[in-house]
């Protein structure tokens, strides 16, 4: 079964330091795509980052970049130079489409603090 | 704005009550999505619809909960009998459309349930 692992609940950088949130996911299909979510206080769910498992490069949208290993099955999102406002709840998702179906999979997320 | 709204935002209902919940896509986009989420936990699954038609509702945990979209647009996920376990945030996502490998779901806000 598919399946999204963080393993770890929460995490604290300095601000302006560069901070990596690791994800390991489970698979048989080897057509896929992970997503990285932000949820601050809020609650909205926000797109950050997506990977392609057929992706020659890693992906990298401003400040936050995924180090794809795919032999590892690990996609971790590293974000560079923190900011106060990235402190917040942090999802990796795995998109499943066998059967006609289209659905997200998540980890149980990891919890950012910037410190000042 | 030209996200996905969710409403109301917040519900509190009594044991056993009936309660329906909205959700208003991105203009143009035909696949939607339910999750539920749990304090201390990622969304998960419940329903995704491709157009008017639920193409895969094997995530809505009993026959309490029903969802509709009869003109491909506005969704509305109804809960029968409502209980305290039913307490969640229930996420709405929507999407440009299915086989593509890079389908972003976009999230709203989210509109937290709570059953007294």
């Amino acid at each position: 079964a598919q399946k999204i692992t963080q393993t770890q609940p929460g995490m604290f950088v300095q601000e302006k330091e560069a901070v990596t949130l690791d994800c390991t996911y489970d698979t048989s299909d080897p057509s896929y795509g992970l997503f990285w979510y932000k949820q601050p206080s809020s609650g909205e769910m926000i797109f950050l980052i997506y990977q392609g498992s057929y992706d020659q490069q890693n992906a990298t949208e401003g400040r936050y970049s995924l180090n794809f290993q795919k032999a590892r099955k690990s996609a971790n999102l590293v974000i560079s130079a923190s900011q106060l406002g990235d402190s917040a709840m942090y999802f990796c998702a795995m998109i499943i489409t066998q059967g006609g179906s289209e659905k997200l999979v998540f980890g149980k997320g990891t919890k950012l603090t910037v410190n000042p | 704005g030209a996200g996905v709204s969710q409403t109301p935002s917040n519900k509190v209902t009594e044991k056993g009550k009936y309660v329906e919940l909205r959700c208003d896509p991105i203009s143009g986009h035909t696949a939607l999505y339910w999750y539920r989420q749990s304090l201390g936990q990622g969304p998960e699954f419940l329903i995704y619809f491709q157009g008017t038609g639920a193409a895969d509702d094997s995530g809505l945990p009993n026959d309490r909960f029903f969802a509709v979209r009869p003109e491909g647009s506005v969704s509305t996920l109804k809960i029968q009998r409502t209980e305290r376990g039913d307490s969640a945030v229930y996420l709405c996502a929507s999407s440009p459309g299915p086989h593509q490998q890079k389908n972003t779901q976009y999230f709203g806000p989210g509109t937290r349930l709570t059953v007294l």
